[in-house]
Formats: C-alpha cells, sequence, structure tokens
C-alpha cells in the first residue's frame, strides 16, 4: 500500500465550478499535511497546510481532514482556468519526514 | 526573506560522471529534503538532513548520496551517472517541527546525455 494516495486524474471540471481533490494515507500517526500546486515544469507551490481535524479555508481553498479515516481534501471554489495544475497531497510522517502523493491533474475549462 | 535557493538551474552531464547540486534553505530552517521528479512522474523522496545529519533515506542506490553543512546547506550527489538519472531534483526545507510547512527552491534540471 503506498503511503499517500491520490486519483491522478485529469479532473475536469467548468470554470466557476468547485473542485475536490482527495487524498489518503496509510500512517495513522501522521500528523500535519499539506497541499501543493505545481505547474508543468515548475516547482511545488504551497497553497494549504492543516494538522487540525476539520476545515481550513483561505480564500477560495479548504482543506478537510478527517484522522479517523485518514483522508484530506482540498476544495477550490469558483475554479479559473488558472487552477489548472497538478495538485500534491503531502504528509509529515516519522516526526519530520515529508512524503508526496503522486498528484491529481485539474484542468479547468471555460 | 530569502527562500530555498537551488543551484544550478540547469546541469547537463554526460553517463557515468558524477553530479553536485546545492541547496540553501530558509534562514532557521534546519531541515532539507530531497526529491527526485522525472518527467510526468511524482516526487519520489531521495533524503532528509537535520541538524547536519542524514535522517531517511529513499529507496535510491547508494550513489545517490549528500550532506548537510554547519549553515544547514546541502548538497546532492549523484555518482555513475545514468541516462534514467535524467530529472527535476528539488529541495524543500522546513523547521524540524511536524507542524510547520515545507517550502521548495526552484529545482535543478538534471540531463544525464
Amino acid at each position: 500500500q503506498k503511503e499517500v494516495e491520490q486519483n491522478s486524474g485529469p479532473l475536469s471540471v467548468p470554470e466557476g465550478a468547485i473542485a475536490s481533490l482527495n487524498c489518503t494515507y496509510s500512517d495513522r500517526g501522521s500528523q500535519s499535511f499539506f497541499w501543493y500546486r505545481q505547474y508543468s515544469g515548475k516547482s511545488p507551490e504551497l497553497i494549504m497546510f492543516i494538522y487540525s481535524n476539520g476545515d481550513k479555508e483561505d480564500g477560495r481553498f479548504t482543506a478537510q481532514l478527517n484522522k479517523a479515516s485518514q483522508y484530506v481534501s482540498l476544495l477550490i471554489r469558483d475554479s479559473q482556468p488558472s487552477d489548472s495544475a497538478t495538485y500534491l497531497c503531502a504528509v509529515k510522517i516519522d516526526y519530520n519526514k515529508l512524503i508526496f502523493g503522486a498528484g491529481t491533474r485539474l484542468a479547468v475549462h471555460p | 526573506e530569502a527562500g530555498v535557493t537551488q543551484s544550478p538551474t540547469h546541469l547537463i552531464k554526460t553517463r557515468g560522471q558524477q553530479a553536485t547540486l546545492r541547496c540553501s534553505p530558509i534562514s532557521g530552517h534546519t531541515s532539507v529534503y530531497w526529491y527526485q521528479q522525472a518527467l510526468g512522474l511524482g516526487l519520489q523522496f531521495l533524503l532528509w538532513y537535520d541538524e547536519g545529519e542524514e535522517r531517511n533515506r529513499g529507496n535510491f542506490p547508494p550513489r545517490f548520496s549528500g550532506r548537510q553543512f554547519p549553515n544547514y546547506s546541502s548538497e546532492l550527489n549523484v555518482n555513475a551517472l545514468e541516462l534514467e538519472d535524467s530529472a527535476l531534483y528539488l529541495c524543500a526545507s522546513s523547521l524540524l517541527d511536524q507542524n510547520t510547512e515545507a517550502f521548495f527552491g526552484q529545482g535543478t534540471r538534471l540531463t544525464v546525455v
């Protein structure tokens, strides 16, 4: 079982819709969770960080964490074509080791 | 405040040669992570350093090695380069605290010919 799993996509949504990205992780001891956005050929950019159960909102982005279900999600409201990118879910395990899922490609079409 | 910086931006090497990649973390960050990202693929964990020590290593052969200096900057060395080592190598830094973020440098594009 992979430590961090994501659907590779592509996830295609129309402009203005809500994009929902999901991630599951295997280590029950994981404490902190991250969402990065990566445009093709560029380095990952941190967009959300969550470590408490529940929701965390920042602008159009909402991260949701459910540690009992070992599940973390990212919602993007009012999706824009500029949101088209690969979204990487990351988890800190073994205290501070940072590992990544394979990423979900999001395509927002006008 | 300066972010994570990596050098060089691009590197072209011949098969069998050695490559050295460098990373300077954000000021105050003691943890440095290295990842390999082959074209179209995800980030593969290579190495994690903190306070000058190797804390964890990914599933890579021993010809991938590195070190962290007293100023927390880090080097990644790849010996006996193979064509499949061609990839984007990314460095990230963080505080040694599981509840803090990690930030990436712009990466080094290594091409092995």
